[in-house]
């Protein structure tokens, strides 16, 4: 079955850039997601990439997607502190509107 | 502005009792989803819902069930609460179509004990 992978924790300097990694199955997925979760909250989307597209750039976010390897990255740039959340990867599964999550990275920003 | 919430942010039980959590959202969106949020394990999808009195298992739904009776409506029961049912539920909602944005709660903590 479908699954997404992503290394659980994740830590940066304050203003360094910050590069979340992910691994996916489902090659015929659209799109594939970054959804943010701030403490206490649920989640929220961050943003997506078509799959027929390597890279989707908005402001300090980069999206990066190497469809041969599944892979997919979250670059944020110039990261703040503001910027500590769990991000999740998603993939959509197939025509159920269902999306797959994987296990989120938690990123810790320090002074 | 879409609203999804959620009827209690912390909930405690007892091993052995019926629990209903509810969910609302306010936009008319078709589909609707009960996830549990575990450390490590991400989330992780109960059942989900495309329509009024419609409902699909998801990956985990054994001890559970759902009820939605109107469509801005989305219930998740647990039958008989047990002790590895303590966790975070998060519910979310959306349109039909890709891309797909679900829009989330802000999650109900349950312990059971």
């Amino acid at each position: 079955g479908e699954d997404v992978e992503q290394s659980l924790f994740l830590s940066v300097r304050e203003g360094d850039s910050s590069v979340i990694n992910c691994t996916y199955t489902d090659s015929s997925s659209t799109y594939l997601y970054w959804y943010k979760q701030e403490p206490g909250a649920g989640l929220q989307l961050l943003t997506y990439i078509f799959s027929n597209m390597d890279m989707k750039q908005d402001q300090r976010l980069t999206v990066l997607l190497n469809k041969k390897d599944k892979h997919l990255s979250l670059r944020i740039a110039d990261t703040q502190t503001g910027d500590s959340a769990i991000y999740f990867c998603a993939e959509s599964d197939g025509g159920y509107n269902k999306l797959i999550f994987g296990a989120g990275t938690r990123l810790a920003v320090h002074p | 502005d879409v609203k999804v919430t959620q009827s209690s942010r912390y909930l405690v039980k007892r091993t052995g009792e019926k629990v209903f959590l509810e969910c609302v959202q306010d936009m008319d969106h078709e589909n609707m989803f009960w996830y549990r949020q575990d450390p490590g394990l991400g989330l992780r999808l109960i059942y989900f819902s495309y329509d009024v009195k419609m409902k699909e298992k998801g990956d985990i739904p054994e001890g559970y069930s759902v009820s939605r009776e109107k469509k801005e409506r989305f219930s998740l029961i647990l039958e008989s609460a047990s002790t590895n049912q303590t966790s975070m539920y998060l519910c979310a909602s959306s349109l039909p179509g890709d891309p797909y944005e679900q829009y989330f709660g802000p999650g109900t903590r349950l312990t059971v004990t």
